[in-house]
């Protein structure tokens, strides 16, 4: 059973405008979320985290929202730059250990 | 530089031969974890290793092995017994508790023949 989930397969945005990537998740132990990022034939690298005890992290262009209530966590990209196209899986572990991961986003972003 | 090898990064298997996929990891982590990525899917969990000389299945082991003889190396053999091989592979490791989740390598694309 998935436990973390990621809706949209895909999503186009125009340069200079925010993409928003979602992410849901049923394990309400979890407190610990994560966002990678991947290039095709390349290993996810690390973007940002954001703990239970926090509802925002701020990291440059890149925001990790969360809603504990609604178990659901959103990335914000402002301004969207074509560089930022790649796939973008959301994970959420307990306590640091075995983190569990969304199918992935397919960000494209539009020159 | 610290970081985890995968090698190789192609790797083409004929039907019913077994491979072993290589990862290394010089960033002294104790945990190391094998993924498989597959259109669709996103990454699904096939076996990981807290310590050295113990492993666990993950939610796809069957037709996998692995061994952790090393802390630093995290072998995994595709054997013939996996029906569907052909594959993007991830080794990831971590440090227990680490707070900035996995650090990955850079895949192995497997293609049976």
């Amino acid at each position: 059973d998935q436990q973390v989930k990621q809706n949209s397969p895909s999503l186009s945005v125009q340069e200079g405008r925010i993409s928003i990537l979602n992410c849901d998740y049923t394990n309400s132990m979890f407190d610990y979320f994560l966002w990678y990022k991947k290039y095709p034939a390349e290993g996810p690298t690390f973007l940002i985290s954001i703990s239970s005890i926090k509802d925002k992290n701020e990291d440059g262009r890149f925001t990790v929202f969360l809603n504990k209530s609604a178990k659901h966590l959103s990335l914000h990209i402002v301004p969207s730059q074509p560089g930022d196209s790649a796939v973008y899986f959301c994970a959420a572990s307990f306590a640091g250990n075995q983190f569990y991961f969304g199918t992935g986003t397919s960000l494209t972003v539009i020159p | 530089d610290g970081g985890i090898t995968q090698s190789p990064k192609y790797l083409f298997r004929k039907e019913g031969q077994n491979v072993t996929l290589s990862c290394e990891q010089n960033l002294n982590h104790d945990a190391m974890y094998w993924y498989r990525q597959d259109p669709g899917q996103g990454l699904r969990l096939i076996y990981y290793s807290q310590i050295v000389n113990d492993f666990q299945k993950g939610d796809i082991a069957e037709g996998y092995s692995v061994s952790r003889e090393k802390k630093e190396s995290f072998p995994l053999t595709v054997t013939s017994a996996q029906k569907n091989p052909t594959a993007f592979y991830l080794c990831a490791s971590t440090i227990p508790g680490g707070a900035y989740g996995y650090t990955f390598g850079s895949g192995t694309r497997l293609t049976v023949v």
